[in-house]
Protein backbone atom coordinates (compact mmCIF):
# COMPACT_ATOMS: atom_id res chain seq x y z
CA UNK A 1 0.00 0.00 0.00
CA UNK A 2 1.51 3.13 -0.75
CA UNK A 3 2.49 5.24 2.06
CA UNK A 4 4.03 8.36 3.33
CA UNK A 5 5.29 8.68 6.99
CA UNK A 6 7.01 12.04 8.46
CA UNK A 7 8.85 12.45 11.27
CA UNK A 8 9.09 13.74 14.32
CA UNK A 9 5.62 14.92 14.81
CA UNK A 10 6.67 18.15 16.03
CA UNK A 11 10.58 19.80 16.47
CA UNK A 12 11.66 22.41 18.96
CA UNK A 13 14.42 24.20 18.03
CA UNK A 14 16.39 27.21 19.14
CA UNK A 15 16.73 30.09 16.59
CA UNK A 16 20.02 29.18 14.49
CA UNK A 17 19.76 25.48 15.05
CA UNK A 18 19.81 23.71 11.86
CA UNK A 19 18.18 20.57 11.49
CA UNK A 20 16.40 18.25 8.95
CA UNK A 21 12.63 16.90 8.63
CA UNK A 22 11.97 13.20 7.23
CA UNK A 23 9.64 11.82 4.44
CA UNK A 24 9.62 7.96 4.46
CA UNK A 25 7.41 6.88 1.57
CA UNK A 26 6.75 3.52 -0.31
CA UNK A 27 5.03 3.80 -3.25
CA UNK A 28 5.69 1.96 -6.67
CA UNK A 29 6.76 4.04 -9.57
CA UNK A 30 6.94 7.80 -7.86
CA UNK A 31 6.36 10.37 -9.77
CA UNK A 32 7.09 13.09 -7.64
CA UNK A 33 7.93 14.19 -3.97
CA UNK A 34 6.11 17.65 -2.77
CA UNK A 35 6.85 19.56 0.30
CA UNK A 36 4.32 21.89 1.85
CA UNK A 37 4.16 24.38 3.88
CA UNK A 38 1.04 24.84 6.48
CA UNK A 39 1.01 27.98 8.68
CA UNK A 40 -1.95 27.97 11.42
CA UNK A 41 -5.71 28.36 9.99
CA UNK A 42 -3.59 28.65 5.96
CA UNK A 43 -3.64 26.82 3.34
CA UNK A 44 -0.37 24.72 2.05
CA UNK A 45 1.73 26.40 0.35
CA UNK A 46 4.11 25.22 -2.06
CA UNK A 47 7.49 24.89 -1.72
CA UNK A 48 9.30 22.23 -3.97
CA UNK A 49 8.87 19.40 -5.87
CA UNK A 50 11.56 16.80 -6.89
CA UNK A 51 11.16 13.91 -9.23
CA UNK A 52 14.30 11.98 -8.93
CA UNK A 53 16.98 10.10 -6.39
CA UNK A 54 19.94 12.61 -5.71
CA UNK A 55 17.47 15.74 -6.91
CA UNK A 56 17.96 18.73 -4.62
CA UNK A 57 16.71 22.08 -4.45
CA UNK A 58 16.42 25.25 -1.96
CA UNK A 59 14.86 28.01 -1.17
CA UNK A 60 15.93 30.47 1.44
CA UNK A 61 16.94 28.42 4.79
CA UNK A 62 15.21 25.38 3.20
CA UNK A 63 17.14 22.34 0.98
CA UNK A 64 15.21 19.77 0.01
CA UNK A 65 17.19 16.16 -0.63
CA UNK A 66 15.19 13.13 -2.70
CA UNK A 67 16.54 9.65 -2.08
CA UNK A 68 14.80 5.69 -3.26
CA UNK A 69 12.82 5.62 -0.19
CA UNK A 70 12.63 8.88 1.72
CA UNK A 71 12.99 12.87 1.45
CA UNK A 72 14.73 15.41 3.88
CA UNK A 73 14.09 19.09 4.40
CA UNK A 74 16.86 20.50 5.79
CA UNK A 75 16.47 23.87 7.34
CA UNK A 76 19.40 26.31 8.37
CA UNK A 77 19.92 28.58 10.74
CA UNK A 78 16.25 28.87 11.08
CA UNK A 79 14.30 31.94 12.06
CA UNK A 80 10.80 32.16 14.54
CA UNK A 81 9.06 32.95 10.95
CA UNK A 82 9.66 29.37 9.64
CA UNK A 83 8.02 27.98 12.48
CA UNK A 84 4.82 26.15 10.74
CA UNK A 85 3.66 22.42 10.33
CA UNK A 86 5.59 21.37 7.03
CA UNK A 87 3.86 18.68 4.44
CA UNK A 88 5.18 15.90 2.28
CA UNK A 89 3.07 14.55 -0.27
CA UNK A 90 4.06 11.69 -3.21
CA UNK A 91 2.46 11.10 -6.36
CA UNK A 92 2.44 7.61 -7.91
CA UNK A 93 0.95 6.32 -10.87
CA UNK A 94 -3.00 5.86 -10.86
CA UNK A 95 -5.80 5.70 -13.64
CA UNK A 96 -5.05 9.52 -13.38
CA UNK A 97 -1.97 10.99 -12.37
CA UNK A 98 -4.18 13.82 -10.41
CA UNK A 99 -5.71 10.94 -7.86
CA UNK A 100 -2.48 9.24 -6.41
CA UNK A 101 -1.37 11.80 -4.55
CA UNK A 102 -0.95 11.24 -0.71
CA UNK A 103 0.06 13.30 2.19
CA UNK A 104 2.04 12.47 5.34
CA UNK A 105 0.40 14.13 7.98
CA UNK A 106 3.53 16.76 8.58
CA UNK A 107 5.94 18.13 10.97
CA UNK A 108 5.42 20.83 13.47
CA UNK A 109 8.11 22.82 13.53
CA UNK A 110 8.42 25.58 16.40
CA UNK A 111 11.36 28.07 16.51
CA UNK A 112 11.92 30.03 19.39
CA UNK A 113 13.73 33.06 19.52
CA UNK B 1 -4.93 39.20 -5.48
CA UNK B 2 -5.77 35.21 -3.99
CA UNK B 3 -5.24 32.89 -6.73
CA UNK B 4 -7.35 30.05 -4.81
CA UNK B 5 -10.64 31.53 -3.05
CA UNK B 6 -12.94 30.07 -0.76
CA UNK B 7 -15.99 30.88 1.33
CA UNK B 8 -17.04 30.89 3.74
CA UNK B 9 -14.02 30.60 5.81
CA UNK B 10 -15.89 29.35 9.08
CA UNK B 11 -19.39 27.84 9.28
CA UNK B 12 -21.19 26.23 12.21
CA UNK B 13 -24.15 24.45 11.47
CA UNK B 14 -26.38 21.77 13.15
CA UNK B 15 -26.89 18.12 12.01
CA UNK B 16 -29.04 17.75 8.79
CA UNK B 17 -28.60 21.07 7.50
CA UNK B 18 -27.78 21.28 3.80
CA UNK B 19 -24.66 23.66 2.97
CA UNK B 20 -22.49 24.78 0.34
CA UNK B 21 -18.66 25.89 -0.04
CA UNK B 22 -17.78 27.80 -3.06
CA UNK B 23 -14.41 27.81 -4.90
CA UNK B 24 -13.17 30.21 -7.10
CA UNK B 25 -8.92 30.04 -8.85
CA UNK B 26 -7.73 33.04 -11.45
CA UNK B 27 -4.87 31.02 -12.12
CA UNK B 28 -5.99 29.73 -15.69
CA UNK B 29 -5.84 26.16 -14.12
CA UNK B 30 -8.09 23.29 -16.16
CA UNK B 31 -8.02 21.18 -12.83
CA UNK B 32 -9.32 21.92 -9.57
CA UNK B 33 -10.14 19.63 -6.77
CA UNK B 34 -11.45 19.27 -2.91
CA UNK B 35 -9.04 17.93 -0.40
CA UNK B 36 -10.58 16.96 3.35
CA UNK B 37 -8.18 17.72 6.60
CA UNK B 38 -9.37 15.65 9.06
CA UNK B 39 -8.18 16.50 13.01
CA UNK B 40 -4.29 14.04 12.79
CA UNK B 41 -4.10 17.01 9.67
CA UNK B 42 -4.46 14.30 7.15
CA UNK B 43 -4.87 15.61 3.44
CA UNK B 44 -7.20 13.63 1.69
CA UNK B 45 -8.60 14.00 -1.85
CA UNK B 46 -12.68 13.81 -2.34
CA UNK B 47 -13.22 15.31 -5.95
CA UNK B 48 -11.27 16.57 -8.76
CA UNK B 49 -12.27 18.25 -12.32
CA UNK B 50 -10.40 18.67 -15.39
CA UNK B 51 -12.13 21.27 -17.79
CA UNK B 52 -15.60 20.77 -15.36
CA UNK B 53 -15.63 17.22 -16.19
CA UNK B 54 -15.49 14.54 -12.82
CA UNK B 55 -11.86 12.71 -13.11
CA UNK B 56 -11.80 11.65 -9.36
CA UNK B 57 -14.57 10.50 -7.13
CA UNK B 58 -13.07 9.27 -3.80
CA UNK B 59 -14.82 6.79 -1.55
CA UNK B 60 -16.94 9.65 -0.07
CA UNK B 61 -20.73 9.54 1.50
CA UNK B 62 -22.70 10.46 -2.00
CA UNK B 63 -24.44 13.47 0.47
CA UNK B 64 -20.72 14.63 -0.94
CA UNK B 65 -22.06 16.50 -4.24
CA UNK B 66 -19.22 19.04 -6.18
CA UNK B 67 -20.58 21.31 -9.23
CA UNK B 68 -18.47 22.96 -11.63
CA UNK B 69 -19.99 25.33 -13.25
CA UNK B 70 -17.15 26.27 -15.45
CA UNK B 71 -12.85 25.57 -15.35
CA UNK B 72 -12.72 28.60 -12.73
CA UNK B 73 -15.64 27.35 -10.48
CA UNK B 74 -15.46 24.14 -7.94
CA UNK B 75 -18.27 24.08 -5.13
CA UNK B 76 -19.18 21.34 -2.61
CA UNK B 77 -22.49 21.08 -1.66
CA UNK B 78 -23.06 18.91 1.44
CA UNK B 79 -26.55 17.33 2.16
CA UNK B 80 -27.54 15.91 5.37
CA UNK B 81 -24.81 16.95 7.71
CA UNK B 82 -23.45 14.68 9.72
CA UNK B 83 -21.10 15.54 13.05
CA UNK B 84 -18.41 13.60 11.54
CA UNK B 85 -17.97 15.91 8.80
CA UNK B 86 -16.54 18.54 11.01
CA UNK B 87 -13.35 19.47 9.49
CA UNK B 88 -11.53 21.43 7.14
CA UNK B 89 -11.97 21.54 3.44
CA UNK B 90 -9.43 23.04 1.28
CA UNK B 91 -10.43 24.03 -2.88
CA UNK B 92 -7.55 23.43 -4.80
CA UNK B 93 -6.41 24.09 -8.17
CA UNK B 94 -3.48 22.71 -10.55
CA UNK B 95 -2.31 22.84 -14.51
CA UNK B 96 -3.98 19.79 -15.97
CA UNK B 97 -3.56 16.04 -14.11
CA UNK B 98 -0.13 15.85 -15.19
CA UNK B 99 2.38 13.86 -12.93
CA UNK B 100 4.48 16.39 -10.67
CA UNK B 101 2.00 19.38 -11.58
CA UNK B 102 1.84 21.24 -8.73
CA UNK B 103 -1.33 22.39 -7.10
CA UNK B 104 -2.11 25.29 -5.04
CA UNK B 105 -4.34 25.28 -2.46
CA UNK B 106 -7.13 27.78 -1.16
CA UNK B 107 -6.97 29.01 2.38
CA UNK B 108 -9.72 26.31 3.70
CA UNK B 109 -12.89 26.17 5.15
CA UNK B 110 -13.47 25.07 8.66
CA UNK B 111 -17.15 23.40 9.00
CA UNK B 112 -18.23 22.77 12.64
CA UNK B 113 -21.13 20.31 12.44
CA UNK B 114 -23.26 20.85 16.00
Amino acid sequence: EDQVTQSPEALRLQEGESSSLNCSYTVSGLRGLFWYRQDPGKGPEFLFTLYSAGEEKEKERLKATLTKKESFLHITAPKPEDSATYLCAVQAPGYSSASKIIFGSGTRLSIRP
Amino acid sequence: DTAVSQTPKYLVTQMGNDKSIKCEQNLGHDTMYWYKQDSKKFLKIMFSYNNKELIINETVPNRFSPKSPDKAHLNLHINSLELGDSAVYFCASSQGVLSGNTIYFGEGSWLTVV
